[in-house]
C-alpha cells in the first residue's frame, strides 16, 4: 500500500512569515500534485510536478519534487490570511488513473 | 465553463434510510471518482469510473455502498441503509486522461455533498 505522510499536521502562523510543508513516502511516483481545500469547498489543484529534482513557483508558493521521486515539500514566503487552507499532496502511479493523498496540513494564518 | 456539479449540498437523514448523492463530472472528461472525507481518516477513494465503467471499488466500505455511472454526464453514489459512521462529506472529481502525460493526473473536485446521518 502506497502511502503519502504530510508533517506538520497542523501549522498556526501570523502574516508574513514563511513555512514548509513536507509529504513523503517510501514509493516512487510518476508524478506529485499539491492542492488546497478551503472550507466548504473541494480541494483545487494548486500545482503538478513529475520530474525528480523538478521545482516549480507559483508567486509566494514554491514546490519541489524529490530527486528519487518519493516526496515533496511547499514552501510559502510571507504567508497571508488567504493561504489558510488545507493543504492536500497527492501522488500518480503510473498505469493508473487513481491519485494517493496524503494526510494532509491545515494551515492557518493570522493577520 | 462549469465544474464538477454534485448535489445535494447537504443532506440530512435518519438511521435506516437510503441516500442517493448526485455528480455532474466535467464534460468531455473519461474518470470519474468518489471520494469520502472525514477529519479522523482524511480523504478515502472508494471508487472511480473509466468511460462509464467501475474500475476499481476496492475502497467501498460495504455492500451498503454502491455507485453507477450509466451515462458520461452522470453518477450515483447510494448508501442503503444508511448509519451514523457514514456521516462525512462526500466528493465526486472527474479528470481527463491521456492528454499531456507531462501533467499527470489532475483531478478537478466538486464541492462536496455534507451528510449527516442521524
Amino acid at each position: 500500500t502506497q502511502l503519502l505522510k504530510q508533517s506538520p499536521q497542523f501549522l498556526s502562523i501570523q502574516e508574513g512569515e514563511n513555512l514548509t510543508v513536507y509529504c513523503n513516502s517510501s514509493s516512487v511516483f510518476s508524478s506529485l500534485q499539491w492542492y488546497r481545500q478551503e472550507p466548504g469547498e473541494g480541494p483545487v489543484l494548486l500545482v503538478t510536478v513529475v520530474t525528480g529534482g523538478e521545482v516549480k513557483k507559483l508567486k509566494r508558493l514554491t514546490f519541489q519534487f524529490g530527486d528519487a521521486r518519493k516526496d515533496s515539500s511547499l514552501h510559502i514566503t510571507a504567508a497571508q490570511p488567504g493561504d489558510t487552507g488545507l493543504y492536500l499532496c497527492a501522488g500518480g502511479i503510473t498505469g493508473f488513473q487513481k491519485l494517493v493523498f496524503g494526510t494532509g496540513t491545515r494551515l492557518l494564518v493570522s493577520p | 465553463d462549469a465544474g464538477v456539479i454534485q448535489s445535494p449540498r447537504h443532506e440530512v437523514t435518519e438511521m435506516g434510510q437510503e441516500v442517493t448523492l448526485r455528480c455532474k463530472p466535467i464534460s468531455g472528461h473519461d474518470y470519474l471518482f468518489w471520494y469520502r472525507q472525514t477529519m479522523m481518516r482524511g480523504l478515502e477513494l472508494l471508487i472511480y469510473f473509466n468511460n462509464n465503467v467501475p474500475i476499481d471499488d476496492s475502497g467501498m466500505p460495504e455492500d451498503r455502498f454502491s455507485a453507477k455511472m450509466p451515462n458520461a454526464s452522470f453518477s450515483t453514489l447510494k448508501i442503503q441503509p444508511s448509519e451514523p459512521r457514514d456521516s462525512a462529506v462526500y466528493f465526486c472529481a472527474s479528470s481527463l486522461a491521456g492528454v499531456r502525460w507531462s501533467k499527470g493526473y489532475e483531478q478537478y473536485f466538486g464541492p462536496g455533498t455534507r451528510l449527516t446521518v442521524t
